[in-house]
């Protein structure tokens, strides 16, 4: 069955730390990948995808993830965090054609000022 | 433009009760899916529909009926609430993608469910 791991449960940075959140899969075929964001008290917002073409996608708020397939990965990147970026990231995959998106556990990230 | 419109925002329901989540989107999205937040557990896919009149399941729809009649509303029915269905109720609602699957979900405020 097709599933998603965020190993890490709570990241705790400084402001100005590099960002990177891992997000692995366990499917054989193509997928489409999703970073979303849920900040606290909110509903989840779409911060990035990947669906075919150059694996290096930049989203919204200096966010990027790069997809590795051979690694069945889709980590999520940022240069330098901001106290703003206190939020749970979630890692949503699903193959391509079909309708079941699977998210993973999330991680709980907190930047401290 | 309202996006994802969920109602109740917040409901305590007795066990054995039955109720219904309301979730209207503005969007013309074809697709549309009910998911459930959990401590721990991200986000599990109780039920999804790709257009009007069709609906299938996810990975937790014990408990849980859909249905679709228009393009705009997807409401979900709890038939006989249980505590084990205490939960944050997410809709959400995307395009399809041209190469398959969807766009990405634009999501509603959710729904805060307590089951006694």
């Amino acid at each position: 069955a097709q599933s998603v791991s965020q190993h890490n449960h709570h990241v705790i940075l400084s402001e100005a730390a590099s960002l990177e959140l891992g997000c692995n899969y366990s499917y054989g075929g193509t997928v489409n990948l999703f970073w979303y964001v849920q900040y606290p008290g909110q509903h989840l917002q779409l911060l990035l995808k990947y669906f075919s073409g150059d694996p290096l996608v930049k989203g919204i708020k200096g966010f990027e993830a790069e997809f590795i397939k051979s690694k069945f990965s889709f980590n999520l990147r940022k240069p330098s965090v901001q106290w703003s970026d206190t939020a749970e990231y979630f890692c949503a995959v699903g193959p391509t054609g079909t309708y079941k998106y699977i998210f993973g556990t999330g991680t709980r990230l907190k930047v401290l000022a | 433009n309202a996006g994802v419109t969920q109602t109740p925002k917040f409901q305590v329901l007795k066990t054995g009760q039955s109720m219904t989540l309301q979730c209207a989107q503005d969007m013309n999205h074809e697709y549309m899916s009910w998911y459930r937040q959990d401590p721990g557990m991200g986000l599990r896919l109780i039920h999804y529909s790709v257009g009007a009149g069709i609906t299938d399941q996810g990975e937790v729809p014990n408990g849980y009926n859909v249905s679709r009649s228009t393009t705009e509303d997807f409401p979900l029915r709890l038939l006989s609430a249980a505590p084990s269905q205490t939960s944050v109720y997410f809709c959400a609602s995307s395009y399809h993608n041209p190469g398959g699957g969807i766009r990405g979900y634009t999501f509603g405020s959710g729904t805060r469910l307590t089951v006694v």
